[in-house]
């Protein structure tokens, strides 16, 4: 199962917004509602940002927002924070092998 | 406290095995699918393993298939992940995930080392 094809980096300043694409097939992204997002920081494990392409987990800030269209999924994060600077990966439900697939991951950057 | 703690770990020689332990605590255990996810140093996540509530349905990454198994004790709370012929490329941190669906991860362990080196 290839990975989900994200951006290796994306950067912004404090108060800005940016997205991170997350781009896979009709198998996986394109199919299903099943998307989510994680934010890793340095050392740190994995903290679910979105799932089910839209939806944020309790505690998640409202600054962190999902979105899809086709094959493509989008996390935007707005009003860009220092702590927002971490590793950024997306994942999918992915029919081919009826299991998680993920994104190759994105790196961001707060300038 | 909502918590999943892995232990196990450690350095293995190629052809060697392992046992994962994930302790779980503060959810129904018993009600839903667990996850195992692995990351090689420097690199992304990659999905290796999960298991039904009731350990009837399994799934493994072609990576793994027919050298690690998944299983549960949902007595005691607890996930496994039993490595066989270990591989030098399945050095990772290896997460211990849950979530109300099995395609996404509400919650991680903080990870245990697997080193598979000579």
């Amino acid at each position: 199962q290839s990975a989900l094809t994200q951006p290796a980096s994306v950067s912004g300043s404090p108060g800005q917004s940016i997205t991170i694409s997350c781009t896979g097939t009709s198998s996986d992204v394109g199919g299903y509602n099943y998307v989510s997002w994680y934010q890793q920081h340095p050392g740190k494990a994995p903290k679910l940002m979105i799932y089910d392409v839209s939806n944020r987990p309790s505690g998640v800030s409202n600054r962190f927002s999902g979105s899809k269209s086709g094959n493509t999924a989008s996390l935007t994060i707005s009003g860009l924070q220092a702590e927002d600077e971490a590793d950024y990966y997306c994942s999918s439900y992915t029919s081919s092998s009826t299991s998680s697939v993920f994104g190759t991951g994105t790196k961001v950057t707060v300038l | 406290q909502v918590q999943l703690v892995e232990s196990g770990g450690g350095l293995v020689k190629p052809g060697g095995s392992l046992r994962l332990s994930c302790a779980a605590s503060g959810f129904t255990f018993s009600d839903y699918y667990m996850s195992w996810i692995r990351q090689a140093p420097g690199k992304g996540l990659e999905w290796v393993s999960y298991i039904s509530s009731s350990s009837s349905y399994t799934n493994y990454a072609d990576s793994v298939k027919g050298r690690f198994t998944i299983s549960r004790d949902n007595a005691k709370n607890s996930l496994y992940l039993q490595m066989n012929s270990l591989r030098a490329e399945d050095t990772a941190v290896y997460y211990c995930a849950w979530g109300y669906s099995f395609w996404y991860f509400d919650l991680w362990g903080r990870g245990t080392l697997v080193t598979v080196s000579s």
